[in-house]
Parts: C-alpha cells; structure tokens; sequence
C-alpha cells in the first residue's frame, strides 16, 4: 500500500457511458496528478492539481474532466469515451517540489468498448 | 524539457549488480534526478534521487558524474523480483516540464 487509493482497479464502460475514477491520498500532500499509460507508451501526465487548484491542464480532451473535492481527493469524470482511450490511469501525489518524487497509486485499468 | 536517454532494455543474471545509465544533456540548474520502478498493472515507485555526486540508500545508489549529463543508477546483486521498468526523471516534480521516457526494460533470469 503506497498511501494512494485508486476506485475501481478495473473499468469496462460503453462509449455512451459516464463513470468516474476516484483516487485518495493518506499522505498529507498538497499535490495530486493524473497520468495515462497506453499499451508500450510512456506515462503522460493529464491533469496537475496543487492546494486543490489545477495548476496546469495539458490538451486533454473535454470528455475527461477533472475534480478535486479537497486536498486528499481527486476524481476523472469520465464521458463519451473513445476506445483509445483505455489505457492504464493512474493517481499521484507529492509534497513540495523534490521530497521523494511522486507517490503513485496502482491505478484504473480501463477498457472503452 | 529535460529529455531523457535511457537503454530499452536490459538482461541480467541474479546477484549480479546492474548498472542503467540515463543521459539528460540539457538538465536544468536546478533540476533534480529522481529514478522510478514500475511493475506490470501498477503505479511507478519511488526509488532514489540525487542533485550531484553520489546518493545511496537501502535498495540502490545514483552516480551523477560532475557535469549533471547523466546518471547511473546502481542495483547490486539483483533478483528475479527486480525485473521491472526502471524510469529516469529530470526535473521538478510537479511540472510539466518534466516527463516520463520510455524507461529501460530489466530482465533478471536466473
């Protein structure tokens, strides 16, 4: 346990379906990240969130959509998915800008059908 | 951006040590070198980091030679469970400067 929760672990969602991808950090950081990881492609980072507010957005696209309830919290709402979008998403949090990276939790596996 | 040259991948035998070199020819002042384990079906995981010289801890060491270039990351006598992908990051944590590469595929038989 790495002290990030990530719900569910596996998701399987029809393209006109709308869920959403939760993550809990136990840690005390005030950071929190989405990446995505496709099949034998780098990680690439989605969504920054730092003192619940997003800091940086990279083009993503809207039918991902992001939220940070509190400090501790970050959910990926998820609609009109494309089946390239299943992929490996996972949560991260950190404290500050070096302390020992980031701390990733074991990720959604998500599949569009 | 801090680009990252790392191997694809690598094979090794057990208890012998590893050795994965990163090179970043445009690492920033004040960008840290942070390296990173990741298992199939699951997030990465912090391993080291270092700034300059050398950095050990109880699972690895981090060669940063003086010009900042590259970095080695040292795994003595591996075993089966270290086959993994290892990840060299440049960089601030937190930015989107700073990006995951491909990383290098270690492959330990026995």
């Amino acid at each position: 346990e790495t002290g990030v929760t990530q719900t569910p672990r596996h998701l399987v969602m029809g393209m006109t379906n709308k869920k959403s991808l939760k993550c809990e950090q136990h840690l005390g950081h005030n950071a929190m990240y989405w990446y995505k990881q496709s099949a034998k492609k780098p990680l690439e980072l989605m969504f920054v969130y730092s003192l619940e507010e997003r800091v940086e957005n990279n083009s993503v696209p809207s039918r991902f959509s992001p939220e940070c309830p509190n400090s501790s919290l970050l959910n990926l709402h998820l609609h009109a998915l494309q089946p390239e979008d299943s992929a490996l998403y996972l949560c991260a949090s950190s404290q500050g800008k070096q302390e020992n990276g980031y701390t990733f939790g074991s990720g959604t596996r998500l599949t569009v059908v | 951006l801090a680009k990252t040259t790392q191997p694809i991948s690598m094979d090794s035998y057990e208890g012998q040590e590893v050795n994965i070199t990163c090179s970043h020819n445009n690492i920033a002042t004040n960008d840290y070198i942070t390296w990173y384990q990741q298992f199939p079906s699951q997030g990465p995981r912090f391993i080291i980091q270092g700034y300059k010289t050398k950095v050990t801890n109880e699972v690895a060491s981090l060669f940063i030679p003086a010009d900042r270039k590259s970095s080695t990351l040292s795994l003595p006598r591996v075993s089966l469970s270290d086959t993994a992908v290892y990840y060299c990051l440049v960089g601030l944590t937190g930015g989107f400067k700073t990006i995951f590469g491909a990383g290098t595929r270690l492959f330990v038989k026995a």
